[in-house]
């Protein structure tokens, strides 16, 4: 079946606007995740969703990070007057439950100039 | 709080050469542990997993025993290939965490023929 689809692929904005990644997860996954990759490090952490409870929000690095999921399924990651320490590959993640594996989209790679 | 540990890279080993890549974790809970693979221009995808303790995870080769005594996760492989260069993160996920998925730094494999 499809997997995790995410757009756009690559995002190039001004500094100070605002920009909205979306991520499609697998139909049927309960869960939805939302991480940050700069260059060559780790993942970070953003956001969590799981079912109709309230989100993990512990992750997102400032007010200006923001995040919803519409009708359990698609989720939409806005990043409102972006700076350019904002620059990174955005990647979005769901599993059949929180806790179980994960399925990763291709992510958005994002460049604030 | 939640946290992984592996080793920093870049790991750089001949084709056929043993391969040991470090991941120990802390959790208050009893975690689920993972790896997870990102392959040169692909999206991160889930090795091999190991919900409990004694668990081994294996899978194209490389192996993973979930030990508790210790708090690791070692990835091992006996014999690398060229198209094992990748980087490799190890994840922990944990009831007491909320099962918000905590990613190590990953380690970043090069196979030389």
């Amino acid at each position: 079946g499809a997997g995790v689809s995410q757009s756009p692929s690559n995002k190039v904005t001004e500094k100070g606007k605002d920009v909205e990644l979306r991520c499609d997860p697998i139909s049927g996954h309960t869960a939805l995740y939302w991480y940050r990759q700069s260059l060559g490090q780790g993942l970070e952490f953003l956001i969590y969703f799981q079912g109709n409870s309230a989100p993990d929000k512990s992750g997102l690095p400032s007010d200006r990070f923001s995040a919803e999921r519409t009708g359990g399924s698609v989720s939409t990651l806005t990043i409102q007057r972006t700076q350019q320490e904002d620059s990174a590959v955005y990647l979005c993640a769901s599993s059949e439950q929180a806790g179980d594996e994960q399925y990763f989209g291709p992510g958005t790679r994002l460049t604030v100039t | 709080g939640n946290s992984v540990t592996q080793m920093e890279g870049p790991v750089t080993l001949s084709e056929e050469a043993f391969l040991t890549i470090n991941c120990t974790y802390t959790a208050t809970g009893y975690p689920s542990l993972f790896w997870y693979v990102q392959y040169p221009g692909e999206g991160l995808q889930l090795l091999l997993k190991a919900t409990k303790a004694d668990d081994k995870g294996s899978n194209k080769g490389f192996e993973a025993t979930y030990r508790k005594e210790t708090t690791s996760f070692h990835l091992e492989k006996g014999s690398v290939q060229v198209s094992d260069s990748a980087v490799y993160f190890c994840a922990l996920s944990d009831r007491s965490g909320g099962f918000k998925t905590i990613f190590g730094a990953g380690t970043r494999l090069f196979v030389k023929a």
